[in-house]
């Protein structure tokens, strides 16, 4: 069975620093791989995804994330982040593509200014 | 990309009550999903909705307490039954289209 951890339930930055959010995922087979955000009181927004090819995946708002089978992990990474960057952001992992998806437990980006 | 509509948007239910949270999408799906986010929680596939066909449950979930409808390819019901404070969550429909997951709004329900 697949299973996702995300390593920061919280992770505070100021206004234009990099960050990185950690996802660990767990699964005896070849996966999918998404981060997507949460904005306060709305849905779900996909950032990107992997699901073949290259291992550094460059998605919306600046975010990227690099797949790392090795160490079973796709972290999601942003060179400078905005204070509209704060957020909680979710890892989940498919691994047979059919929109059963397995989430992490959540990390909440604050951007402080 | 899909555009998900769900409704209610949100609901306070006395426990015992049932409601129905409709989702409605803008193009023809084959694969439905609902999703639960407890407080505070991540979220959890409660099943998944083919039109044609009954829904599959995960573990952990049934038919009797969240029955699901799936009349159409852009449409969908889940129904939480007979609830209690413990279902107090928001409700997510979901879609896979073309290798993407596409999520409504949400339904945020309160159990009093």
């Amino acid at each position: 069975a697949q299973s996702v951890t995300q390593l920061d339930s919280q992770v505070p930055v100021f206004e234009e620093a990099p960050v990185e959010l950690r996802c660990n995922y767990s699964s005896s087979v070849s996966v999918y791989l998404f981060w997507y955000v949460q904005y306060p009181n709305q849905g779900l927004q996909l950032l990107l995804k992997y699901l073949s090819g290259s291992t550094l995946v460059k998605g919306i708002n600046g975010f990227e994330a690099e797949f790392n089978k090795s160490q079973t992990s796709f972290h999601l990474r942003k060179p400078s982040v905005h204070i509209s960057d704060t957020a909680e952001y979710f890892c989940a992992v498919s691994e047979t593509g059919d929109g059963k998806l397995t989430f992490g437990q959540g990390t909440i980006l604050t951007v402080h200014p | 990309s899909a555009v998900i509509s769900q409704k209610p948007s949100r609901d306070i239910c006395q426990r015992g009550t049932s409601l129905t949270i409709q989702c409605q999408v803008d193009s023809q799906v084959t694969m439905m999903f609902w999703y639960r986010q407890q407080p505070g929680q991540s979220l959890t596939l409660i099943a998944t909705a083919n039109q044609g066909s009954e829904a599959t449950y995960e573990s952990g979930f049934v038919i009797d307490k969240f029955p699901i409808s799936r009349p159409n390819l852009t449409f969908s019901t889940l129904t939480v039954s007979n609830m209690s404070p413990e279902d107090s969550s928001i409700y997510l429909c979901s879609v896979l289209q073309f290798y993407e997951q596409y999520f409504g709004p949400g339904t945020r329900l309160t159990v009093t």
